[in-house]
C-alpha cells in the first residue's frame, strides 16, 4: 500500500542554517504531496503541496520539489528561525485511475528545533 | 473562534469509562475525520465522513465509535476507555473540492489511567 517515509528526529540547528528534511514515498497512483506543520500545543497546518511532478510547493521560505523520478518531496529552508521549531509531517493522498483521490497518509514526523 | 473546535481539550479518565470528544467547525466543509497521534507513530486515521450520512472506518477504528450530528459536528466515542487509547486525538475538515487540505482543531488530550 501507499507509504511515506521521513527521516527520523529530532534535528537540532542553530538559526540562519539551512535545513532539510527528506520524504520518500511509495504510491500506486498518481499522489499529491505535502508537508503539514505542527507548532507547540497547535494542531496541524498545510506548510505547502505539490500536485504533479516537477511542481514546487513554497510557502514562508521552505520549499519542496515532487521528484517522481525518485519518489521524494523533500523539504528545504535556506536559513532557519527559531519560529520555525516545530515538527513537521510529510503526507500523501493518491489519485487511483477512476479518479477519486484517497485520505491523506501521514509519515511519523521529524522534530525540529532551531537554536539562538 | 477558531475554525474547527474540539472540546474538552484535556481529559484523564480511568479504563472502562465511556469518554466522547466533540468536534465543531465552521467552515462548511463536507468532510471531518479523527485522527490519533502518538509519538514515534505519526498520525494515523480512526474515522472519516464525507457527509451527514455516510461514515467511514479508518486505519484503526476498533474501540471507537463516532457519530455524525450535523454537517458542523463530528463526535469520537470511546464506550470502554483502555490505558493504551491515551494519546492526542485531532478533529480535522476539508472540502470535496479542496485537494485534501486538512484544517485542523487544536487537539483533545487524553489520558486514560
Amino acid at each position: 500500500g501507499d507509504s511515506v517515509t521521513q527521516m527520523e528526529g529530532p534535528v537540532t540547528l542553530s538559526e540562519e542554517a539551512f535545513l532539510t528534511i527528506n520524504c520518500t514515498y511509495t504510491a500506486t497512483g498518481y499522489p499529491s504531496l505535502f508537508w503539514y506543520v505542527q507548532y507547540p500545543g497547535e494542531g496541524l497546518q498545510l506548510l505547502l503541496k505539490a500536485t504533479k511532478a516537477d511542481d514546487k510547493g513554497s510557502n514562508k521560505g521552505f520549499e519542496a520539489t515532487y521528484r517522481k523520478e525518485t519518489t521524494s518531496f523533500h523539504l528545504e529552508k535556506g536559513s532557519v528561525q527559531v519560529s520555525d521549531s516545530a515538527v513537521y509531517f510529510c503526507a500523501l493522498s493518491d489519485w487511483d485511475y477512476g479518479g477519486s483521490q484517497g485520505n491523506l497518509i501521514f509519515g511519523k514526523g521529524t522534530k525540529l528545533s532551531v537554536k539562538p | 473562534d477558531a475554525d474547527v473546535t474540539q472540546t474538552p481539550r484535556n481529559r484523564i479518565t480511568k479504563t472502562g469509562k465511556r469518554i466522547m470528544l466533540e468536534c465543531s467547525q465552521t467552515k462548511g466543509h463536507d468532510r471531518m475525520y479523527w485522527y490519533r497521534q502518538d509519538p514515534g507513530l505519526g498520525l494515523r486515521l480512526i474515522y472519516y465522513s464525507f457527509d451527514v450520512k455516510d461514515i467511514n472506518k479508518g486505519e484503526i477504528s476498533d474501540g471507537y465509535s463516532v457519530s455524525r450530528q450535523a454537517q458542523a459536528k463530528f463526535s469520537l466515542s470511546l464506550e470502554s476507555a483502555i490505558p493504551n487509547q491515551t494519546a492526542l486525538y485531532f478533529c480535522a475538515t476539508s472540502d470535496l473540492g479542496g485537494g485534501n487540505v486538512l484544517t485542523f482543531g487544536a487537539g483533545s488530550r487524553l489520558t486514560v489511567l
